[in-house]
C-alpha cells in the first residue's frame, strides 16, 4: 500500500488560476514537506510542516502557500499561477531516524504545466 | 561530484562495471542521506549514514561519509541494468534535508 499519496498526478493550469496540489500520507509522521524539481536538478524545498495546524517556509516559498489541517493531509495552493511554476512537486512525509536524522518518504509527484 | 550549483551529473557504464557516485558540501553534516529515483517516480531512501558509521553497506551498496573532508560516496558493485537511475545525496542532521543535484546512472548491458 502507497503510504504517500497525491493528488492530481497530473494538472494543467491557466497563468493567473488558482491551483491546490493534495498530498496524503498513512505513515502517521509528524513531519511533511513539499519539494518542486525541475528537469535537470534536485529538489528543492518549499514548505514544510510539523503537524497538524503548522506550516513552515522552506528554501523557495515566494508564490506558495501551504496548509495542513490534519496529521494525514498537507496542501500546496498557489494562488496566481506563473509559467515559471511549471514543475513536477512531490510531497513526503518525514520520521525520526535515531539522533539527529529524519527519513522521508516521497510520493509519486505531481506533474504541473502553467499556460 | 553533487552539491552547490551544480547541474544534474550523468555516467553511463556497462553491466558488472563498478561505479562510484561523490558528494561534496559546504556546511559541516553528521548525517547524509542516499535516495535513488527511478523515471517517473519519487526518491526513495536507500542507505542513511551517520558520521560515526564512516562506511555503510547494503548489498552492492557501500557508503562512505568522510566529515573531514566533508565528503560522501555511494558505490555500486558490480552494477546491473536495474540500478540505472538518478542518485542523489541529502545533508540530513535536521527535520530538513539538502539535496545534491543527482547523478543519473545508466547501465548498459
Amino acid at each position: 500500500e502507497a503510504a504517500v499519496t497525491q493528488s492530481p498526478r497530473n494538472k494543467v493550469a491557466v497563468t493567473g488560476g488558482k491551483v491546490t496540489l493534495s498530498c496524503n500520507q498513512t505513515n502517521n509522521h509528524n513531519n511533511m514537506y513539499w519539494y518542486r524539481q525541475d528537469t535537470g536538478h534536485g529538489l528543492r524545498l518549499i514548505h514544510y510542516s510539523y503537524g497538524a495546524g503548522s506550516t513552515e517556509k522552506g528554501d523557495i516559498p515566494d508564490g506558495y502557500k501551504a496548509s495542513r489541517p490534519s496529521q494525514e493531509n498537507f496542501s500546496l495552493i498557489l494562488e496566481l499561477a506563473t509559467p515559471s511554476q511549471t514543475s513536477v512537486y512531490f510531497c513526503a512525509s518525514g520520521d525520526w531516524a535515531g539522533g539527529s536524522s529524519y527519513e522521508q518518504y516521497f510520493g509519486p509527484g505531481t506533474r504541473l504545466t502553467v499556460l | 561530484s553533487q552539491w552547490g550549483e551544480e547541474n544534474l551529473q550523468a555516467l553511463s557504464i556497462q553491466e558488472g562495471e563498478d561505479v562510484t557516485m561523490n558528494c561534496s558540501y559546504k556546511t559541516y553534516t553528521t548525517v547524509v542521506h542516499w535516495y535513488r529515483q527511478d523515471s517517473g517516480r519519487g526518491p526513495a531512501l536507500i542507505i542513511l549514514i551517520r558520521s560515526n558509521e564512516r562506511e555503510k553497506r547494503s548489498g552492492r551498496l557501500r557508503a562512505t561519509l568522510d566529515t573531514s573532508s566533508q565528503s560522501s560516496s555511494l558505490s555500486i558493485t558490480a552494477a546491473q541494468c536495474e540500478d540505472t537511475a538518478v542518485y542523489f545525496c541529502a545533508q540530513g542532521g535536521s527535520a530538513k534535508l539538502i539535496f545534491g543535484e543527482g547523478t543519473k546512472l545508466t547501465v548498459s548491458s
